[in-house]
């Protein structure tokens, strides 16, 4: 079935990485994508993987896939306070995007 | 361009009345998405449109909700008869092409829908 799977909570202190992992279950997806949701906002897109790639680097951030577990992850190097929110994985179904329940990371000063 | 517009803000309405959620997507995307956001259940595609027809609603929960989208600048989600168990955020979304094609999703602001 369609099930993308995160963890809810991740805490990290300001200046560390942070890790963000997520399991998919469909392995025709295209891409990959990671969305990030501010209180109060929509989401809004922060990276995305074809799925042919294994990593994907873009300034602070770095996408890892390993195709064969099905797993996605994503790092933020130097975790900043504005980066508390909710962080949201997502695979490409036939015709639809396919969200995962959301990571909520909190960022101590 | 202004991004996908959700109106109302929020919402909050009695058990039994019937809400109208409101977007118009990004000009020139054909293809528009309604979401549900709970805590419990997290991101829940609701319905799809591709070119103003809907492809997929089997995420609709009941035959309370309705989807239409008259033409590609609008579209609205109707709740009638609206229950407490209805309060959520909905989110409304678009893109220029459909999912396969690497084309990112442009969420709305969404709807704070509370049903007393």
């Amino acid at each position: 079935g369609e099930d993308v799977e995160q963890s809810l909570f991740l805490s990290v202190r300001e200046g560390d990485s942070s890790v963000i992992n997520c399991t998919y279950t469909d392995s025709s997806s295209t891409y990959l994508y990671w969305y990030k949701q501010e209180p109060g906002a929509g989401l809004q897109l922060l990276t995305y993987i074809f799925s042919n790639m294994d990593m994907k680097q873009d300034q602070r951030l770095t996408v890892l896939l390993n195709k064969k577990d099905k797993h996605l992850s994503l790092r933020i190097a130097d975790t900043q306070t504005g980066d508390s929110a909710i962080y949201f994985c997502a695979e490409t179904g036939t015709y639809k995007y396919i969200f995962g329940t959301g990571t909520r990371l909190k960022v101590l000063a | 361009d202004a991004g996908v517009i959700q109106s109302p803000r929020h919402e909050v309405t009695e058990m039994g009345q019937e809400v109208t959620l409101r977007c118009k997507p990004i000009s020139g995307h054909n293809s528009l998405f309604w979401y549900r956001q709970t805590m419990m259940r997290g991101l829940e595609l609701l319905i799809y449109f591709n070119n103003n027809v809907p492809i997929d609603d089997s995420g609709m929960p009941e035959d309370r909700f309705s989807a239409k989208m008259p033409n590609a600048s609008f579209s609205t989600l109707k709740i009638q008869p609206s229950e407490p168990r209805d309060s959520a955020v909905y989110f409304c979304a678009s893109s220029l092409l459909g999912p396969q094609s690497g084309e990112k999703l442009f969420f709305g602001s969404g709807t704070q829908l509370s049903v007393l």
